[in-house]
């Protein structure tokens, strides 16, 4: 079956990169996602990554994709305060209109 | 042009009541899929629309349900609630449906946030 799996947790210092890392299981995926959802808020997001594609990246933002491993990760870089958020990975399997989401990372920035 | 509205945004029920939620997704939408968001099952997938059929569904019990407006507006019905029934209801939109080749990108709603007592 579909299942994405992230780390519940991540502590940054502020200015550092910040690396949260999904696994999925699908290997019939064919779009991964990343979303971020700030306090009383919906899903915004972020990126996306074409299956076809190894790497993207949108300013701050860097997408890798290791489709052999089923593996995804985004890295901010010069993390700031306002990335504290809870970050979820999905991926878009076999059946184009069910998007399955990981449990969301929620990442925290040390001053 | 205005992004996903849902309603009402609280509600608190008590066991065994029902409830109705609304989403009216982004104009020109046809595709709204529901998700459920708890702290301890991370979000679910409750179903997903595309032109009032309901075109794909998760593992969740019948008392479930949703239904599709012509206008593309969608309702999620949960019957007899129980207590575990308290979550966010997210609802999101999207211009393609089942069969695109497209990123089908969804736009999310603030949710519904749904308290059983």
């Amino acid at each position: 079956g579909e299942d994405v799996e992230q780390s519940l947790f991540l502590s940054v210092r502020e200015g550092d990169s910040s690396v949260i890392n999904c696994t999925y299981t699908d290997s019939s995926s064919t779009y991964l996602y990343w979303y971020k959802q700030e306090p009383g808020a919906g899903l915004q997001l972020l990126t996306y990554i074409f299956s076809n594609m190894d790497m993207k990246q949108d300013q701050r933002l860097t997408v890798l994709l290791n489709k052999k491993d089923k593996h995804l990760s985004l890295r901010i870089a010069d993390t700031q305060t306002g990335d504290s958020a809870i970050y979820f990975c999905a991926e878009r399997g076999s059946s184009a209109s069910k998007i399955i989401f990981g449990s969301g990372t929620r990442l925290s920035i040390r001053p | 042009k205005a992004g996903v509205t849902q309603t009402p945004r609280y509600l608190i029920k008590t066991r065994g009541q029902q409830v109705t939620l609304s989403c009216s997704p982004i104009s020109g939408h046809r595709s709204v899929s529901w998700y459920q968001q708890t702290p301890g099952q991370g979000l679910q997938f409750l179903f997903e629309y595309f032109s009032e059929t309901q075109r794909n569904k998760g593992n969740f019990p019948g008392r479930f349900s949703g239904r599709q407006f012509s206008n593309s507006r969608s309702e999620m019905n949960v019957s007899t609630l129980e207590l575990g029934d308290s979550a966010l209801y997210l609802c999101a939109s999207s211009l393609e449906g089942t069969g695109s080749s497209g990123a089908n990108v969804l736009t999310f709603g603030a949710g519904s946030r749904l308290t059983v007592l």
